[in-house]
């Protein structure tokens, strides 16, 4: 089945570590998001890429940082730069960027500081 | 202003009611818009797209949009408990030279049976 496949599901990090979460789609989408969200809250732009090698900052990008090597990966680091990282992190992918297209999401990995 | 803004709510009808959840975005050029479905602890889900002026029914889910007005609602008839969750306004607004899929905050909607 197509999907996107996010992991862990849950993640603990310890003050000063940085940790990476994985995003994984096999929908053959072009462009793909990470996003946070904070309890109560909906849902913000952390970075997004529209094709390989290639990546843009959205609008809480400060403290994490992202790779788009392969066009099915799209992981994110929360590095230690990030100082309130607990939250729920979701990835999405869609067909491109610019058409009438739906987002898809994973499941969401919960991130929790120790 | 924000670029995609809900009523905040909490929202509570009865069971059977219709529930009205509006959101107001503020980039003019956007052309697509999405209303997700969130449960406590999971993904959102789509519920409905929309991308011309006037309404789109998909079975109990009504969703309307007046582009003029920079507006988009759902309307949720014969409400269920079922339709308990957060519901989310999702805009492609504009961020360079591409989209980028913005969400408002959501609203959190409650049917009492």
């Amino acid at each position: 089945d197509g999907g996107i496949t996010q992991s862990p599901k849950y993640l603990f990090r310890k003050e000063g570590q940085n940790v990476t979460l994985s995003c994984e789609q096999n929908l053959n989408h072009d462009a793909m998001y990470w996003y946070r969200q904070d309890p109560g809250q909906g849902l913000r732009l952390i970075y997004y890429s529209q094709i390989v090698n290639d990546f843009q900052k959205g609008d809480i990008a400060e403290g994490y940082s992202v790779s788009r090597e392969k066009k099915e990966s799209f992981p994110l680091t929360v590095t230690s730069a990030q100082k309130n990282p607990t939250a729920f992190y979701l990835c999405a992918s869609t067909t491109d960027m610019n058409t009438r297209t739906e987002a898809f999401f994973g499941q969401g990995t919960r991130l929790t500081v120790v | 202003q924000k670029e995609v803004e809900q009523n905040s709510g909490p929202l509570s009808v009865p069971e059977g009611a219709i529930a009205s959840l509006n959101c107001t975005y503020s980039d003019r050029g956007s052309q697509s818009f999405f209303w997700y479905r969130q449960y406590s602890g999971k993904s959102p889900e789509l519920i409905m797209s929309i991308y011309s002026n006037g309404d789109k029914e998909d079975g109990r889910f009504t969703a309307q949009l007046n582009k003029a007005s920079q507006y988009v609602s759902l309307l949720i008839r014969d409400s269920q408990p079922s339709d308990s969750a957060t519901y989310l306004c999702a805009v492609n607004v504009r961020g360079g030279s591409n989209y980028k899929l913005t969400f408002g905050k959501g609203t959190l909607l409650t049917v009492n049976p």
